[in-house]
């Protein structure tokens, strides 16, 4: 199947930086990501579905300028989180969507990062 | 609105004997059905997607599914758990009417007894 990889896994930042999250897909272009975010033992929550050469669309709830987020290539979206904050550690997750045909609504996930904030 | 609900959160078997996780969903058109697994701190694997053609699925690692439009249910089963099994599993909706967006439910996380 198709590959997603997130960088970093793991990331701990003092409170007030900020910290970038990249997502690749590794062997298919990607048009469209998505980035999901998840509590412990909680589901994924999406967060914004991300367009090559557009502007993100975020979901309901989302503050689009404390979650950065461009995808300036069909490989790579990348995920800003400004101004971190202990409330904003949490499991981030991105997806890509493969754009095969019949397969148009697969979406393959990261790894996945890590984030803490102290 | 398109919905999921796993009906059970926590499931126990035992190694060597079936496993059941039930699946029921909302969809305002034909939907797209997946079974995802999540071992701790990784990322989500595709067991297996239900795309309108046979309403049994197989999957990976032995998994299957079963779509039942009259039921809206979607149930994965696997004959036989290995201890490898144990994970959290989400069964995940995705319609045109909501632009292919995947919605989760709640998950369910199985545990393997020796």
């Amino acid at each position: 199947g198709a590959v997603v990889s997130q960088h970093p896994s793991w990331v701990i930042c003092k409170s007030g930086t900020s910290v970038k999250i990249e997502c690749r897909s590794l062997d298919f272009q990607a048009t469209t990501m998505f980035w999901y975010r998840q509590f412990p033992k909680q589901s994924l929550m999406l967060m914004a579905t991300s367009n090559e050469g557009s502007k993100a669309t975020y979901e309901q709830g989302v503050e689009k300028d404390k979650f950065l987020i461009n995808h300036a290539s069909l490989t790579l979206s990348t995920l800003t989180v400004t101004s971190a904050h202990p409330e904003d550690s949490s499991f981030y997750i991105c997806s890509a969507r493969e754009p095969l045909s019949g397969s148009t609504d697969t979406q393959y996930f990261g790894p996945g990062t890590r984030l803490t904030v102290l | 609105a398109q919905s999921v609900t796993q009906l059970d959160s926590h499931v126990s078997v035992s190694e060597g004997t079936p496993v059941l996780l039930r699946c029921n969903y909302s969809s305002s058109y034909s939907p797209s059905l997946f079974w995802y697994v999540q071992h701790p701190n990784k990322g989500l694997q595709l067991l297996l997607k239900y795309t309108s053609a046979a309403t049994l699925v197989k999957g990976i690692n032995g998994f299957e599914a079963e779509f039942k439009k009259s039921e809206t249910s979607f149930h994965l089963t696997k004959p036989s758990a290995h201890m490898s099994d144990a994970a959290e599993y989400f069964c995940v909706v995705s319609d045109k009417a909501a632009g292919n967006k995947l919605t989760f439910g709640g998950g369910t996380r199985v545990l393997v007894k020796p």
